[in-house]
């Protein structure tokens, strides 16, 4: 089974400062993890996506990820953020059903409050 | 590029009521989902769908039906609409080969008095 955990549910930052959302999952099977970002009021974006090869994958928006697998994470982190990154942002993991699609497994999200 | 539109964006029901709600999307692609999001739980998956006519069960079927009448429309039915609901339907769209991100359409939210 695999699922995945955000342990915080809100991350207040001034602008200008990095930040890292953390994730962690649980392995059940061939890896594929992701982040999306939500603005109020909107649907979800994809930012990013790791499922094989260099560990650090480069996002939109100046977003990377890292992928450990020592450490079952997959944190988000963005060197310096502005105050239009606030919003909420969902790290997933794939559920692997072959040709019968694609069901992704979501966390429960990190609000990000960027403060100026 | 491509959208999703979701119709209605704002949708007002009463209790035992039967709800509709509908999905396009102009990506070209296979699978289809929907999703509730609820504040504090994140995004379950209602049904899916990786082909027209084909429907799958999700965490959340329990309630609901859904139809994809063509490769680019898929809708969901709220069979019965529970007192004081409230819940953002969130409609996604993917490739099933290729590229795995998912396409999320703008939302609706249900409010049921």
């Amino acid at each position: 089974t695999q699922t995945v955990s955000q342990s915080d549910a809100h991350v207040t930052v001034f602008e200008g400062d990095s930040v890292e959302l953390r994730c962690n999952y649980s392995y059940g099977g061939s890896i594929y993890l992701s982040w999306y970002i939500q603005h109020h009021g909107h649907g979800l974006q994809f930012l990013l996506k790791y499922y094989s090869g260099n560990p650090v994958v480069q996002g939109v928006n100046g977003f990377e990820a890292e992928f450990s697998k020592s450490d079952s994470s997959f944190h988000l982190r963005k060197a310096s953020v502005h105050w239009s990154d606030s919003a909420v942002y969902f790290c997933a993991v794939r559920k692997n059903y072959g040709s019968s699609g694609n069901k992704l497994i979501f966390g429960i999200g990190t609000l990000l409050s960027v403060k100026p | 590029g491509g959208i999703i539109t979701q119709t209605p964006k704002f949708l007002i029901g009463q209790e035992g009521q039967k709800l509709t709600l509908k999905c396009q999307q102009n990506f070209n692609h296979d699978t289809m989902y929907w999703y509730r999001q609820d504040s504090g739980k994140g995004l379950r998956l209602i049904y899916y769908s990786i082909t027209e006519n084909d429907l799958q069960k999700g965490d959340l079927s329990e309630g609901y039906d859904a139809s994809r009448e063509k490769k680019s429309s898929f809708s969901l039915t709220v069979t019965s609409a529970q007192k004081n609901e409230m819940a953002v339907f969130l409609c996604a769209s993917s490739n099933t080969g290729g590229a795995r991100e998912q396409y999320f359409g703008p939302g609706t939210r249900l409010t049921v008095l």
